[in-house]
């Protein structure tokens, strides 16, 4: 398959322990984030999301963080699996009245060793 | 699976050709996004869909252009191809103008020669 990130911020994580991915968004006006898995050759997939009057949301294996004092959003991914390594982008809406357009991130590639 | 699907899954075309390129919604989902996606980099938004209406649209000029039909399928067309537009065109379906979760179909790859 194709290669999603050649030049991509690399984490490399153990099998088993916890990942954290950071991510600064850019609009202080946006006001929804979404956190995407993506595989090579494949499109993002959809991990977890967060709105801007909370400031942590809780899924399976995952939590996202929002710090809006300084735009920043975190990915943890709780004991992490092989299957977890990919690249992660975070996206925000930045609410400019163009629908429900999302910014993305340049990602980060996740490698987990087994 | 998201239940997006998108057609054709790879294309080549020439320098000044146009291309269409074609995305099923999820059931349910009344809007379709389009993104391009450069090798290495995030996808970038180009425009969005609702109820077969354009309701916004990103920094693209106006060869990019756009349908949504009536079923909430949706076309992409790009006139005048140019070689920086080989990317991966991704889209998402999802319901509402408003913020709301967006399911990514698994792209068309383009080659411009």
């Amino acid at each position: 398959g194709e290669s999603v990130g050649l030049h991509l911020p690399t984490l490399s994580v153990q099998e088993g322990d916890n990942s954290i991915i950071n991510c600064a968004y850019s609009n202080s006006a946006s006001d929804y984030f979404i956190w995407y898995k993506q595989e090579s050759g494949k499109g993002p997939q959809f991990i977890i999301d967060i709105r801007s009057n909370m400031d942590k949301r809780q899924g399976q294996r995952v939590t996202v963080l929002l710090n809006k004092t300084v735009k920043h959003l975190s990915l943890q991914i709780a004991a992490t699996q092989p299957g977890d390594s990919a690249v992660y982008f975070c996206a925000e809406n930045p609410n400019l009245g163009a629908g429900n357009m999302l910014t993305f991130g340049g990602g980060t590639r996740l490698m987990v060793k087994p | 699976e998201t239940g997006v699907t998108q057609s054709p899954t790879h294309l080549i075309k020439t320098r000044g050709q146009q291309v269409t390129l074609r995305c099923s919604s999820q059931s349910g989902h009344n809007t379709v996004s389009w993104y391009q996606q450069a090798l290495g980099q995030g996808p970038q938004f180009i425009f969005q869909y609702y109820r077969e209406e354009e309701n916004g649209r990103g920094n693209f000029p106006p060869r990019f252009s756009g349908l949504q039909f009536p079923n909430y399928s949706s076309e992409l067309n790009v006139n005048a191809l140019e070689l920086d537009d080989s990317a991966l065109y991704l889209c998402a379906s999802s319901l509402g103008q408003g913020a709301n979760e967006q399911y990514f179909g698994p792209g068309t790859r383009l080659t411009v020669t």
